[in-house]
């Protein structure tokens, strides 16, 4: 089945700086991946999603980029907010309704 | 559009009980998937549910199930409750595409 690595783990920037967080996936049939921001005691929310015919997108400070080839995706935030501050999740999905996740990485923005 | 509801919020129950977890979806979607949440396994899968339909399963032992109603809410059960249970059972919804949006989810404590 799936697997999906997602690293660091925890990442610490000041106010406006950029956060990067990495994922790869083993299936090269995942078609489908989005990225969900969980804050404390709250449901897992769509931030952004891109699927395998798109290499980037963006919206407003998120992008995502995606390399089929090396089975990799990326989540960046520029000029980060005290807000943003949640733990983010990535996933993939074959198509079939059935998301594997990522571990999460827990992003601190200082203020 | 009202977006996904869970009931109950919050169980408590003791080994050895069943327990029954309801997700009412998106108007309009017909597909609920159903995830458990754990501090250390993370986001997991369990199953899907499209018209009725099991399509997709999780690798979760068979005291796990689950079921959809015509009117597309769905209900997961979980028999012979262990202290492993314990966690936060979120369910999400989607249309035709594969975004799935995510519920409040359900605690649940295993005692």
């Amino acid at each position: 089945g799936e697997n999906v690595e997602q690293h660091p783990s925890t990442l610490s920037v000041q106010e406006g700086d950029s956060a990067v967080i990495k994922c790869t996936y083993s299936d090269s049939a995942s078609n489908y991946f989005p990225w969900y921001k969980q804050e404390l005691g709250k449901r897992p929310q769509l931030i952004i999603d891109i699927r395998s015919n798109v290499g980037e997108k963006k919206d407003q400070r998120i992008a995502v980029t995606l390399n089929k080839t090396a089975k990799h995706f990326s989540l960046h935030i520029t000029e980060t907010q005290p807000e943003d501050s949640a733990v983010y999740f990535c996933a993939a999905n074959t198509g079939r309704r059935a998301l594997t996740f990522g571990s999460g990485t827990r992003l601190q923005v200082q203020p | 559009k009202a977006g996904v509801t869970q009931t109950p919020r919050y169980l408590i129950k003791t080994r050895g009980q069943q327990v029954t977890l309801s997700c009412s979806p998106i108007s309009g979607h017909r597909s609920v998937s159903w995830y458990q949440q754990t501090p250390g396994q993370g986001l997991q899968f369990l199953f899907e549910y499209f018209s009725e339909t099991q399509r997709n399963k999780g690798n979760f032992p068979g005291r796990f199930s689950g079921r959809q109603f015509s009117n597309s809410r769905s209900e997961m059960n979980v028999s012979t409750l262990e202290l492993g249970d314990s966690a936060l059972y979120l369910c999400a919804s989607s249309s035709e595409v594969d975004t799935q949006y995510f519920g409040p989810g359900t605690r649940l404590t295993v005692l």
